[in-house]
């Protein structure tokens, strides 16, 4: 089946500094990945869509400057958080759904949790 | 605009007791629904979807969900729960036409021996 895989799986970085999560498709192309952010014990709130070859479309209220989109091949996105401080820590999970297959559920990453300190 | 709400917040059950979660949505257009579970320090894993045809859906794991569109419903159920479905479950709605994935708040389901 599809399989989606996010590197690294956990990361603690000091406040200033700048982190990048991968998300891959390991057996399809996707054009679209989705971004989402969980805190804990709460639900998944999308943060941004990341398009193939073109800008990302963010939801009202994400920071286009602070978390970085860059979709540049068919099998990887990448979120980077820039100045990470504390309230940036929490969960973010990735997700993509094969190609041709309007109808079909999203494929979601295992997710990075980001500690910030 | 859809919205997706989960009624429960947590749901204790004992071990090979039924469980029942309940979920909500609304929305003006045609949507397709969907449960996923969430296990610990994990992402989402599809349990079931409701795209068309027949109302009643069943899933892995045992779990089988029931939409119902004049209550806007589209409740989880599963007739005999183990400790290893202790887990988070979030109720999903997504547009027909669109691409976008709304999740309701979650259910926490806490097996107990």
């Amino acid at each position: 089946g599809a399989v989606v895989s996010q590197h690294p799986s956990w990361v603690i970085c000091k406040s200033g500094t700048s982190v990048k999560i991968e998300c891959r498709s390991l057996d399809f192309q996707a054009t679209t990945m989705f971004w989402y952010r969980q805190f804990p014990k709460q639900s998944l709130m999308l943060m941004a869509t990341s398009n193939e070859g073109s800008k990302a479309t963010y939801e009202q209220g994400v920071e286009k400057d602070k978390f970085l989109i860059n979709h540049a091949s068919l099998t990887l996105s990448t979120l980077t958080v820039t100045s990470a401080h504390p309230e940036d820590s929490s969960f973010y999970i990735c997700s993509a759904r094969p190609p041709g297959t309007v109808n079909s559920p999203l494929h979601f990453g295992n997710g990075t949790r980001l500690t910030v300190t | 605009a859809q919205s997706v709400t989960q009624l429960d917040s947590q749901v204790p059950v004992f071990e090979e007791a039924p469980v029942e979660l309940r979920c909500n949505y609304s929305s003006s257009v045609s949507v397709y629904l969907f449960w996923y579970v969430q296990y610990p320090n994990q992402g989402l894993q599809l349990l079931l979807k409701y795209l068309s045809g027949s109302t009643l859906v069943k899933g892995i794991n045992g779990f089988e969900a029931e939409f119902n569109k004049s209550q806007t419903s589209f409740h989880l159920r599963k007739p005999s729960v183990h400790i290893s479905d202790t887990a988070e479950y979030f109720c999903a709605v997504r547009e027909a036409a669109g691409n976008k994935l709304t999740f309701g708040g979650g259910t926490r389901v806490l097996v107990k021996p």
